[in-house]
């Protein structure tokens, strides 16, 4: 089975410019979670999407965005790109209500110049 | 405020050794402890969890000890190998918060030969 997939790798981008990330869930996962890693602050919760409804956010500004489709995949959309926003963006996908299901795709790496 | 506190932030443990990390939680609504595994370039993986109904699960090597009214839960890795090096996780999560994890701030282990 496919695990978590998300595309690209790699990104720079400089600041003031918007970016957008993709996530492909396992297959028959319907829940879709964003999250942000830094040295910093580590691992912070950006949103999570269920059914292409998001049903949790984190504290972030309103530069993040997401949504998803009906085939579950996932797209995180940040504008206007800050310096601080250089982070591991990882994507987590599960099934409903098993929690224990939930894995990560190897993350998109963005670098803001 | 950081709900979850994750010690010591590095760790350094002998071939065969004893490797502890501990947590401590704040939000008493939180009934969901999982512990993750992160090698370098890759993202975090589910390695054991645990609900509060419980003091104790053991996975082969790995142990979690839960003691809900100290509110603290740590990660035993018996027989520590050098290929347990990496970083590890400890998170909370809390019903009705779907799948959204608070996660702490990661300890650095490296298993020395």
């Amino acid at each position: 089975k496919a695990g978590v997939t998300q595309t690209p790798r790699y990104l720079i981008k400089t600041r003031g410019q918007q970016v957008t990330l993709s996530c492909s869930p396992i297959s028959g996962h319907r829940s879709v979670s964003w999250y942000q890693q830094t040295p910093g602050q580590g691992l912070q919760f950006l949103f999570e999407y269920f059914s292409e409804t998001q049903r949790n956010k984190g504290n972030f500004p309103g530069r993040f965005s997401g949504r998803q489709f009906s085939n579950s995949r996932s797209e995180m959309n940040v504008s206007t790109l800050e310096l601080g926003d250089s982070a591991l963006y990882l994507c987590a996908s599960s099934l409903e209500g098993r929690q224990e299901t939930q894995y990560f795709g190897p993350g998109t790496r963005l670098l803001v110049l | 405020q950081q709900q979850v506190k994750q010690s010591p932030q590095s760790l350094i443990v002998q071939k065969g050794g004893i490797s502890i990390i501990n947590c401590a939680y704040e939000n008493t609504a939180f009934d969901y402890f999982p512990w993750y595994q992160q090698f370098p370039g890759k993202g975090p993986a589910l390695l054991i969890a645990i609900r509060p109904d419980v003091s104790e699960k053991k996975e082969g090597r790995f142990t979690i000890s839960f003691n809900k009214s100290a509110k603290q839960f740590s990660l035993h890795i018996m027989d520590s190998q050098p290929g347990d090096s990496a970083t590890y996780f400890c998170a909370a999560s809390k019903p009705g918060g779907g799948n959204k994890l608070t996660f702490g701030t990661g300890t650095q282990l490296k298993v020395e030969l």
